[in-house]
């Protein structure tokens, strides 16, 4: 099915961990994006990649860092883990100003908890 | 600040009556989007209302855009069970998404 795939779908990590959360989309859009979402509140964008080869920090991307890898591919890594960044994060992707801009298309999202 | 701003911030009502949420947002806009978000799940796509349209359909719901007053509403006719969600709106400009509006619908 067409789609933004995220993995893993869970993930546990002891303060201190790295880890990378990775995002693939099979629909030809150029931009790519990592929100995080925290209980009760909105999604708050973390990165973006505007096109392959690009990335902009977002609202709050301290203690993140991210790799467009190629158009299909945007990864989200943790270096070290803090309690904090205990929340579910979500890739999305889209193509602004485009023919086709219906807008976001989000993953299933990933539920970290940091310990 | 966020660029789009859901209100009211909850709402609950009868399965079978219509629910009303509003978006503001600040600066000019090429289009606003709604998304529907269920619980522990990822955002889907509602509906897209481009800056010169005013009103959009899309089978049980309706969407208004007024650009004069930076507002746009989402319209469900008779609501289900399975309407009960989080509803956000999003402009493109800034790719940003407000706390949302959750919708209880009761059976």
């Amino acid at each position: 099915n067409a789609g933004v795939t995220q993995t893993p779908k869970f993930q546990v990590l002891k303060t201190g961990q790295s880890m990378t959360l990775q995002c693939a989309q099979d629909m030809n859009h150029n931009s790519m994006y990592w929100y995080r979402q925290d209980p009760g509140m909105g999604l708050r964008l973390i990165y973006y990649s505007a096109s392959e080869g690009t990335t902009d920090k977002g609202e709050v991307p301290n203690g993140y860092n991210v790799s467009r890898l190629n158009k299909r591919e945007f990864s989200l890594r943790l270096e070290s883990a803090a309690p904090s960044q205990t929340s579910v994060y979500f890739c999305a992707s889209s193509s602004p100003g485009s023919p086709r801009d219906y807008g976001y298309t989000f993953g299933s999202g990933t539920r970290l908890t940091v310990v | 600040s966020q660029q789009g701003e859901e209100d009211p911030q909850a709402l609950s009502i009868q399965e079978g009556e219509n629910a009303t949420m509003n978006c503001s947002y600040k600066t000019s806009i090429n289009n606003l989007q709604w998304y529907r978000q269920n619980s522990g799940r990822g955002l889907v796509h509602l509906i897209l209302i481009r800056s010169n349209e005013r009103e959009k359909h899309s089978g049980r719901l309706r969407v208004t855009l007024d650009t004069s007053k930076k507002s746009s509403s989402l319209l469900i006719t008779a609501s289900r069970a399975a309407d009960t969600a989080s509803y956000f709106c999003a402009t493109r400009n800034d790719m940003r998404f407000g706390a949302g509006t959750r919708l209880t619908v009761k059976p």
